[in-house]
């Protein structure tokens, strides 16, 4: 089993749609929880952490569920530019911040 | 204040040869990551460098590949005889501090091996 687990998708929405995503991990010792956005061939960008009582910024929400051990990830009102793939990583306690990344999700948002 | 920079983007090697990637971190990050990217894949961890150490290079190939931080200049992650398996992004990444912090990444450098 993977260490960080992801919906590969596609997700195919249109614009204006609410669409979320899953991630799910299996080291309960995991302790710091991001997401980030990659565009075709070009490299990640942070989009957010995930803080343990959620947190949002502007149209994403990211929640985490320690007990069954996933972090989720909400876009709201869908935009054409929102189309990418979005990465969830996680990284262990141990004084240093070694991501572990799931292999992604596709979103691909349409007119 | 610039990111992270690796150089070159774009890498050609023949089988044998060797290649070199080289990562400046940002302005006041110690903490230095590479990753590698195969086509249609996820990131992997392949080591990750302070100043002059390595801490943990457990997804490093053993043979061929080494990673190296100088107290000066930039890192650099070396592949030895390369093959064409070796044809992949390879992402380098910084953060100021350990636990809990995020990582910034590089633009990458694309190595094709022919």
């Amino acid at each position: 089993r993977k260490e960080v687990e992801q919906d590969p998708g596609p997700f195919n929405v249109p614009e204006g749609a609410t669409v979320a995503f899953n991630c799910t991990y299996s080291n309960s010792a995991s302790q710091s929880f991001f997401w980030y956005r990659q565009d075709c061939r070009k490299e990640p960008k942070l989009l957010m952490s995930v803080y343990s009582s959620g947190n949002e910024d502007g149209r994403f929400t990211a929640q985490l569920n320690r007990a069954s051990q996933y972090i989720s990830l909400l876009i709201r009102d869908s935009k054409l530019s929102d189309s990418a793939t979005y990465l969830c990583a996680v990284s262990r306690s141990g004084g240093y911040n070694k991501l572990i990344f799931g292999a992604g999700t596709r979103l691909a948002v349409h007119p | 204040n610039a990111g992270v920079m690796q150089n070159p983007r774009h890498l050609v090697r023949r089988r044998g040869q060797e290649a070199r990637l080289r990562c400046s971190p940002m302005k006041g990050h110690s903490h230095v990551y590479w990753y590698r990217q195969l086509p249609e894949e996820g990131l992997k961890f392949m080591v990750y460098l302070q100043k002059e150490n390595i801490i943990d290079e457990s997804g490093m190939p053993k043979e061929r590949f080494s990673a190296e931080f100088p107290k000066e200049g930039p890192s650099i992650l070396r592949i030895q005889q390369v093959v064409r398996g070796d044809s992949a992004a390879y992402f380098c990444a910084s953060s100021r501090r350990g636990a809990g912090s995020p990582l910034h990444f590089g633009n990458g450098t694309r190595l094709t091996v022919t």
